[in-house]
């Protein structure tokens, strides 16, 4: 079945534990994103990939970190995570530029709570 | 600049009732790509239809209907007969050249359906 996984769901961690959440697509897509999503903010976009080793800023980018070792795999880095990164996470996956009018596939979310 | 509107926050409808979530898009670009995700009380989203910016057809799924109308830049999402499995958040969303490389999101609109 062609999807997007996400882990952990559910997360609660505490201020400046670092932490990862991985991201895999099964769908062979080069582009991958990541989102957050926030009452009355709707969804931004954090950083995406085009495809291996390149990646590039979103919306809202400070204080995160992303890789892009392997095609498959988009892992979102929170270093030293803080209480204003409290949020709904989404990875989502594309064939190509969304731009282009690809569909993003979307992951199942990862609810984070930062204390 | 891109831009997408759902101005109703909240709509609420008894069960075989119809009901229409509205959606108003801005963009300079002359092609582009409007899409609706349902984002259901589990968190997920879930992408229901794309429309690109030379087809202005109305498209039928079952009990789902768009309106696409560029002369008032609007993508108009109707529920026939709807459900209570149809209460969700719905999410009208945009992409197009100037948009780069994300989706960029209105802010959604709840749809509680009542039996």
């Amino acid at each position: 079945e062609a999807q997007v996984t996400q882990n952990p769901r559910y997360l609660i961690t505490v201020t400046g534990k670092k932490l990862t959440v991985t991201c895999s697509q099964n769908m062979n897509h080069e582009y991958m994103s990541w989102y957050r999503q926030d009452p009355g903010l709707g969804l931004r976009q954090i950083y995406y990939s085009m495809n291996v080793e390149v990646t590039d800023k979103g919306d809202v980018p400070e204080g995160y970190k992303v890789s892009r070792k392997e095609k498959r795999n988009f892992p979102l880095i929170l270093e030293s995570p803080s209480p204003n990164q409290t949020s709904l996470y989404f990875c989502a996956s594309s064939s190509y530029r969304v731009s282009r009018g690809d569909t993003q596939y979307f992951g199942p979310g990862t609810r984070l709570t930062v204390l | 600049a891109q831009k997408v509107t759902q101005a109703q926050t909240e709509i609420s409808v008894v069960e075989k009732e119809d009901v229409t979530l509205d959606c108003v898009y801005e963009t300079r670009d002359t092609t582009y790509y409007l899409f609706w995700y349902k984002q259901p009380p589990s968190g997920e989203l879930v992408f229901l239809i794309r429309r690109n910016s030379f087809d202005e057809q109305n498209e039928i799924s079952g009990r789902y209907s768009w309106n696409f109308q560029k002369s008032t830049s609007s993508f108009n999402f109707t529920i026939t007969a709807s459900q209570v499995v149809d209460s969700a958040v719905y999410f009208c969303a945009l992409s197009a050249n100037q948009a780069g490389t994300a989706l960029i999101f209105g802010k959604g609109t709840t749809l509680s359906v009542s039996s």
